[in-house]
Parts: C-alpha cells; structure tokens; sequence
C-alpha cells in the first residue's frame, strides 16, 4: 500500500493558494463507506497536528483557509490563502492502515 | 484541554530495551484508541502500534512487530511501549497520540530514542 505525495517541495508566496496532492495505489473507501484521508500538519520544531479528517472536515480551531478534497485515489490539501504560520511539512495518512505520505515541505519563497 | 506527555527515551545499545510512558490528562482515557507514530531525524512518519480502550485489541507496524509491546493502564491514564531487540534504525522521536476518526487527533510532544553504541 502506497501514499504518493506531490510536490514534495513547495515553495509558496505570502497571500497565493497552495495545493499538495495525495495519491493511493488503491481505493481508500473502507467497508462501512467512510473514507478515512486525513491531512497532519507539522511546523518546525512542533509535533503533527491533525487539520483534516474523512477527507474534508477540518479540525476545531483549522482556519477555513484550509480545505480537503478527493475521493477514491485522489486528494487535494488547499491552502486559499498562504501565511507565514502555514509553513511546515504536511503528511496525508489513510487511517485504517495508518499509513502516511512522504510529507511535503511547505516554505514561503 | 487534551495533554498527552511522553517520557522515558533516551540512549540504549543495540540490542538493549527501553520502555517509553505517555501520561494522558484532559479527557477520559479509557474511550480512546492510544497509538504510537515515530519519527526518525529529518524523516517522515511511521506507525509504531496502537491499541483499543480495554487493551484487547492490538496492532504493530511492519518494523516492529514481534520486538514492540504496547500496553495501557487505563487506572493511571497511560500507555506505554515495551521496546526489545533495539536496532539502530529505530532510532526516532516517539509521539504517542488519542485515536479518533482512525487517525490521531491530539498529539504529544514525543521522546527521543537513540540506539547506538
């Protein structure tokens, strides 16, 4: 079972959107209809914080900024609108394996 | 407000053991799923195990299987990692985290583990 992230680097200017794409070797819908695709964040020095669950529901305190999308294979992480507290590496984890993707590093140009 | 605080990493040999503790406080312990992710230095995330609210149900990752145990106290509000058989590469930070909606929803600050000789 594989999680493919990309890009792996992402450089982004302050105010501009961001998108990291997750992708599965194999269909994540589990047997009781859930998907179970979530989106960790990690700022440097800091432990993961989970911003996404199921794909799309954000995390009490996530800024609306952030949004999760997908389905099947496919998934997207979007930023609307990049901060300097955005920066980070973020991980896309299927739960039920919990099996995590490579990480993309997110860093402000 | 949801505090998990692990303890117990530090520098073992090869070969050696070590038992690492993560103190849950801030919501009833004994509801969650507790699971275990580490992280080696400058590299990505990796399940350890995790295990279910009254500790009968449990699972390893690929690397460690057979040389992990994890276990909880639910009286004392912790989880624990038994680590047997060390090998250099399990060298990490150890981040125990609350299981919810399978995926880990609160996360500690981690303990470094550094198995060298």
């Amino acid at each position: 079972f594989l999680l493919t992230q990309s890009p792996l680097s992402l450089p982004v200017t302050l105010g501009q959107p961001a998108s990291i794409s997750c992708r599965s070797n194999e269909s994540l819908v589990n047997n009781d209809g859930k998907t179970y695709l979530n989106w960790l964040q990690q700022r440097p020095g800091q432990s993961p914080r989970r911003l996404i669950y199921q794909v799309s529901y954000r995390d009490s305190g996530v800024p609306d900024r952030f949004s999760g999308s997908g389905s099947g294979t496919d998934f997207t992480l979007k930023i609307s609108r990049v901060e300097a507290e955005d920066v980070g590496v973020y991980f896309c984890m299927q739960g039920t394996r919990w099996a995590f993707g490579q990480g993309t590093n997110v860093e402000i140009k | 407000e949801v505090d998990l605080v692990e303890s117990g990493g530090g520098l073992v040999q090869p070969g050696g053991s070590i038992i690492l503790s993560c103190a849950a406080s801030g919501f009833t312990f004994r509801d969650y799923w507790m699971s275990w992710v580490r992280q080696s230095p400058g590299k990505g995330l990796e399940y350890v195990a995790n295990m279910n609210q009254d500790g009968r149900e449990k699972y390893y990752g690929h690397s460690v299987g057979g040389r992990f145990t994890i276990s909880r106290d639910n009286d004392r509000n912790s989880l624990y990692l038994q680590m047997n058989s060390l090998r250099v590469e399990d060298t990490a930070r150890y981040y125990c985290a609350r299981g919810d909606n399978f995926s880990g929803d609160s996360w500690g600050q981690g303990t470094l583990v550094t198995v060298s000789s």
